[in-house]
C-alpha cells in the first residue's frame, strides 16, 4: 500500500517568513491534493496536482510535484496568521481506485 | 450552507450504545466517504461508496458499518460503541467526472467521545 511521509511534523515560523512543507511518497504518484485543516474542523482543499513538474498556485501558497513523480512540496511566501493550521497531502496511487492515502498531517504555527 | 453536513458536530456517549453519524451533500456527487481521524494516525477510510448500490470496506471497517439512503445520504453506524472507537470523524464526497482525479470535499466533522 502507499505511504505518504510528511516533513517536517511541525513548525513554527515569524509572520511574514517562507516556509516549505515535503510529502514524500513511497509509489508514484497519480494525483497530489494539498489540504488544509483548522483544529477540529474540516478538511479544506487547496490544489491538485497531476502531471511530474506540475505547479500551482493560489495566493501566497505554491506547490510543485517533482519530475519524478514522488515528491511534493508546499510553499509559503510572506506567511501570515491566517496561514496556521495543520497541512495534508493526500495522494491516489493509480488504476481506477478513487481511495485516497493522507499523510499525517504538518502543524503550521505563525506568530504575529 | 455547508455543502457536505455531518451531524451531530459533538457526541459524548457510553460504552456498547449504538450510534449513527449521518452526512448529506448538496455537491450532487455520487461518491461519499467515511474517514476517522486519531492523533499521530491520520486519516483512515472506514467505508466509501461510488453510488447507492456501491458500498466497499475501508481499510479500518471492523466495528462499523453504512448506509447510503440515497445519492447525498450516507451514514456510518457503530452497533456497539467501544472507548477506541474515540475519534474525529469526517465525511467527503467527490465527483465521478470524466477523469479519476476529482478532488474530495470533507465535512466539517463530528467529535465522539466514547466513555
Amino acid at each position: 500500500s502507499q505511504e505518504l511521509e510528511q516533513s517536517p511534523q511541525s513548525l513554527i515560523v515569524q509572520e511574514g517568513k517562507n516556509l516549505t512543507i515535503n510529502c514524500t511518497s513511497s509509489k508514484t504518484l497519480y494525483g497530489l491534493y494539498w489540504y488544509k485543516q483548522k483544529y477540529g474542523e474540516g478538511l479544506i482543499f487547496l490544489m491538485m496536482l497531476q502531471k511530474g513538474g506540475e505547479e500551482k498556485s493560489h495566493e501566497k501558497i505554491t506547490a510543485k510535484l517533482d519530475e519524478k513523480k514522488q515528491q511534493s512540496s508546499l510553499h509559503i511566501t510572506a506567511s501570515q496568521p491566517s496561514h496556521a493550521g495543520i497541512y495534508l497531502c493526500g495522494a491516489r496511487s493509480g488504476g481506477s481506485n478513487y481511495k485516497l492515502t493522507f499523510g499525517k498531517g504538518t502543524l503550521l504555527t505563525v506568530n504575529p | 450552507d455547508a455543502d457536505v453536513t455531518q451531524t451531530p458536530r459533538n457526541r459524548i456517549t457510553k460504552t456498547g450504545k449504538r450510534i449513527m453519524l449521518e452526512c448529506s451533500q448538496t455537491k450532487g456527487h455520487d461518491r461519499m466517504y467515511w474517514y476517522r481521524q486519531d492523533p499521530g494516525l491520520g486519516l483512515r477510510l472506514i467505508y466509501y461508496s461510488f453510488d447507492v448500490k456501491d458500498i466497499n470496506k475501508g481499510e479500518i471497517s471492523d466495528g462499523y458499518s453504512v448506509s447510503r439512503q440515497a445519492q447525498a445520504k450516507f451514514s456510518l453506524s457503530l452497533e456497539s460503541a467501544i472507548p477506541n472507537q474515540t475519534a474525529l470523524y469526517f465525511c467527503a464526497t467527490s465527483d465521478s467526472g470524466f477523469t479519476s482525479n476529482q478532488p474530495q470535499h470533507f465535512g466539517d466533522g463530528t467529535r465522539l467521545s466514547i466513555l
